[in-house]
């Protein structure tokens, strides 16, 4: 069973519009969530993460907003740019990340000039 | 400074064949970590190292898969046996150690093809 769930294959988006990419979880125990971005042939490169103590974090044109009680996360990204097209990972992890990461099957964001 | 490295990039062997696929971490991280990747995927937890014992090798899917990492540094993955499913990227990730909010660092993966 998919542990975390980002339903979306693919999301295009106009340059400069936001994108929002988002992400289920169904384990009530994870307690760090995090956002990889991954290019064709590279590893994935990790972009933000957020605790379960907090709802929301920012990081310059990327934020990640975390609702516990609906299980669901989200990445803003404000304003979206051609080198923003990529694959989009969500992960969760149990013990604040210490542990393995669990993925989704991740989204392909692209950017429409 | 130099990123997490994996050698080979690729490697096509045949079905009931041995292959070992290597990992070097950043210089410093304690914590290791191994996954698979397949087609449409996102990528699956294989086992990690805290230092030069396996912390957590839950992710592994039979025994046909083993990992060491003698000296705490550079790890091998081994696949005994190998099979057409067994097909997929390898990826290899390191952390300063396996604590709390250590972010995770990726190397660029093997590309496996079991023929």
């Amino acid at each position: 069973d998919q542990q975390v769930k980002q339903n979306s294959p693919s999301l295009s988006v106009q340059e400069g519009r936001i994108s929002i990419l988002n992400c289920d979880y169904t384990n009530s125990m994870f307690d760090y969530f995090l956002w990889y971005k991954k290019y064709p042939a590279e590893g994935p490169t990790f972009l933000i993460s957020i605790s379960s103590i907090k709802d929301k974090n920012e990081d310059g044109r990327f934020t990640v907003f975390l609702n516990k009680s609906a299980k669901h996360l989200s990445l803003h990204i404000v304003p979206s740019q051609p080198g923003d097209s990529a694959v989009y990972f969500c992960a969760a992890s149990v013990g604040g990340g210490a542990d393995g990461l669990t993925f989704g099957k991740g989204t392909h964001l692209i950017i429409q000039p | 400074g130099a990123g997490v490295s994996q050698t080979p990039s690729n490697k096509v062997t045949e079905k009931g064949k041995y292959v070992e696929l290597r990992c070097d971490p950043i210089s410093g991280h304690t914590a290791l970590y191994w996954y698979r990747q397949s087609l449409g995927q996102g990528p699956e937890f294989l086992i990690y190292f805290q230092g030069t014992g396996a912390a957590d090798d839950s992710g592994l899917p039979n025994d046909r898969f083993f990992a060491v990492r003698p000296e705490g540094s550079v790890s091998t993955l081994k696949i005994q046996r190998t099979e057409r499913g067994d097909s997929a990227v390898y990826l290899c990730a390191s952390s300063l150690w396996a604590g709390t909010y250590n972010e995770q660092f990726f190397g660029p993966g093997t590309r496996l093809t079991v023929l």
